[in-house]
């Protein structure tokens, strides 16, 4: 089946410190790649997006690639700051016969950056 | 660009009362409309996926006559909670895509529902 996989939050760093969140997932045919952030009480936003293998999406300081030969697409950001604690969502499309893409998201990782 | 937007934003009441939900995509017309549900610190649930004028696709365990939505227009979708209960209190969030965005969803801010 389709899923998609992340480290288990919250994640506690100290500001400038540098980020990792983990994301893996497994897919049948050629997903497109997606972070989603969260912020308290808000709906979500597209933090950036890879739609083939190698590519590189990156906004705001973060940045994901996608590899394919390890089905993944860790996020990084190499300074974090204190507006960037959020929840932060992997996701995948996959694209389903005349209904076009249905994202399935990771169960979210929390991060808490403070001063 | 690719704007949506929810109304309300959040809404208390009782136990057995109906609430209505509007999902607006403000800035271009979407072809499809997804409704989802989250309960605090998890991940978004897909409860159904809506195309303009055809009925609304539910996923399984969704109950449709618990959870009515329509998208009469290309700007418009609904979710109508009927006879509301405290366990369905949830944030539920819509998203839309358009024609010129095929695997891409765009998402509202989210509508705190409180059941009493």
């Amino acid at each position: 089946g389709n899923s998609v996989t992340q480290m288990e939050g919250p994640v506690t760093l100290s500001e400038e410190a540098f980020l990792t969140i983990n994301c893996t997932y497994t897919a049948t045919g050629y997903p497109s790649l997606f972070w989603y952030v969260q912020y308290p009480g808000e709906g979500l936003q597209l933090l950036l997006k890879a739609t083939k293998a190698d590519d590189k999406g990156s906004n705001k300081g973060f940045e994901a690639t996608y590899r394919k030969e390890t089905t993944s697409f860790h996020l990084e950001k190499g300074s974090v700051q204190v507006s960037d604690s959020a929840v932060y969502f992997c996701a995948l499309t996959i694209m389903i016969y005349n209904q076009g893409g249905k994202l399935i998201f990771g169960q979210g990782t929390e991060l808490s950056v403070k001063p | 660009g690719a704007v949506v937007s929810q109304h309300p934003s959040w809404v208390i009441c009782k136990s057995g009362t109906s609430v209505k939900i509007e999902c607006r995509s403000l800035d271009f017309q979407a072809t499809t409309m997804f409704w989802y549900r989250q309960f605090p610190k998890q991940s978004l649930m897909l409860m159904a996926t809506s195309n303009e004028g055809s009925k609304a696709t539910y996923e399984q365990g969704v109950e449709k006559d618990k959870f009515l939505i329509n998208h009469a227009s290309l700007t418009l979708s609904t979710l109508t909670v009927t006879s509301a209960h405290p366990e369905d209190s949830s944030f539920y969030i819509c998203s839309a895509r358009g024609r010129r965005s095929y695997n891409e969803q765009f998402f509202g801010p989210g509508t705190r529902l409180t059941v009493l």
